[in-house]
Order: C-alpha cells, then sequence, then structure tokens
C-alpha cells in the first residue's frame, strides 16, 4: 500500500541551473498538490493540479516554476534558473476526490532542494 | 488574509505530563486537519476534523473543531518521548475547497 512517492528526496543544484521534482500520488488519487516548506515554517500552498489540468496555481511564483500532471507519469514541479531562495523543501500531497470538506491530503516525504 | 496563528510555538514538558495546543484564525474554516512532522519526513495526518463541534479522538491525541469555526486544538495525555515532533493545524478555507492553510507549528520536546 505505496503512500504518496517524490523523488528525489534531496537535490542540489548551481545557481541558474533547472530542479524536476517528481511526485507519483497514492494509487487511485487523481488530485495533486505542491506545497514548500521554509525552515522553521509551515507548509505553503503552491498548485493544485488534476490530471492534464492545473486548477489552481495562485501559490506559484510567476517567473520561473511551472508544474504538470500529465495523463500517464508522475507530476513534475520544475524550477527554472533557480536561485538560493528557492532553497526549500517541497512537500507533493495527493487527494481521491475534487474539493469537498471531507477530502483529506496526503502528503510525501518531500524533496529537499539545496540551490549552491 | 487566510492566515492560522498556532501555539505555543514550542514546548518542552515532562514524560506522563498532557500536552495542549491550538489554531485560530480571523477566517472560516471548513475542515480542521492536525500533523505531525518528524525531521526529514513528510506530515502525517493525525486527525481530521468536519463539523464545528466536533471532538475527535485518536489513540491519545484528541481534537476539537471549534463552534465558531475559526479555531482548533489538540491534546496529547500521557505524553511519551515518541511524541516529540513538530505538530501543525491545517485548515481549509471556507471560500476555498482544497487549498489548504497551515499554522507555523508547534515544536514538542519531551524530558524522559
Amino acid at each position: 500500500n505505496a503512500g504518496v512517492m517524490q523523488n528525489p528526496r534531496h537535490l542540489v543544484r548551481r545557481r541558474g541551473q533547472e530542479a524536476r521534482l517528481r511526485c507519483s500520488p497514492m494509487k487511485g488519487h487523481s488530485h495533486v498538490y505542491w506545497y514548500r516548506q521554509l525552515p522553521e515554517e509551515g507548509l505553503k500552498f503552491m498548485v493544485y493540479l488534476q490530471k492534464e489540468n492545473i486548477i489552481d496555481e495562485s501559490g506559484m511564483p510567476k517567473e520561473r516554476f511551472s508544474a504538470e500532471f500529465p495523463k500517464e507519469g508522475p507530476s513534475i514541479l520544475r524550477i527554472q534558473q533557480v536561485v538560493r531562495g528557492d532553497s526549500a523543501a517541497y512537500f507533493c500531497a495527493s487527494s481521491p476526490r475534487g474539493p469537498s470538506i471531507t477530502d483529506t491530503q496526503y502528503f510525501g516525504p518531500g524533496t529537499r532542494l539545496t540551490v549552491l | 488574509g487566510q492566515q492560522l496563528n498556532q501555539s505555543p510555538q514550542s514546548m518542552f514538558i515532562q514524560e506522563g505530563e498532557d500536552v495542549s495546543m491550538n489554531c485560530t484564525s480571523s477566517s472560516i474554516f471548513n475542515t480542521w486537519l492536525w500533523y505531525k512532522q518528524d525531521p526529514g519526513e513528510g506530515p502525517v495526518l493525525l486527525i481530521a476534523l468536519y463539523k464545528a463541534g466536533e471532538l475527535t479522538s485518536n489513540g491519545r491525541l484528541t481534537a476539537q473543531f471549534g463552534i465558531t469555526r475559526k479555531d482548533s486544538f489538540l491534546n496529547i495525555s500521557a505524553s511519551i518521548p515518541s511524541d516529540v515532533g513538530i505538530y501543525f493545524c491545517a485548515g481549509r478555507p471556507e471560500e476555498y475547497g482544497n487549498k489548504l492553510v497551515f499554522g507555523a507549528g508547534t515544536i514538542l520536546r519531551v524530558k524522559s
């Protein structure tokens, strides 16, 4: 009974490089969310996707960040031309249903991105 | 805005003591969730609350959804060393169904 899978768990990039973070939701879940966590802070919502659709990207920076959830394969959070301020833990969560009061999000172990 | 104020920021308690933490907001939330995060891991769901006034237990944990829908508390009874970690409250705002807003966390340290 695999939970939400994320890889890599740790990623080191130099300034200006691209970072790709992958998330495979729990089996049967078609809703994916990405959150960012800075040290000693709570998680901040970035984007909500369903298969092949971005539903809400109100928490995503306008530039350099993009997300997708293709019909086949994992969801990808892509950060282009990384800067030191992008260093954080990025968490993916999945849920089985769409927006509803009783829907619950289950989190993956996160990807810790370090930008040198 | 949709901010959650979580308190206390940290706690250092004796093993066997009861613990209480809470979250408050100026906005109304439809759902309250309590998560625990261990170092280097993702948040793990402890308790989910879906109805104002609801009181739910999970072993030694008890949480309540405030009547005003603007607050929630989590109690841990008879704390043990493995309770160490960071506890986060998270709420689903009334005006948007699926985005979770997180508190800043309560760091729990237990003296054995």
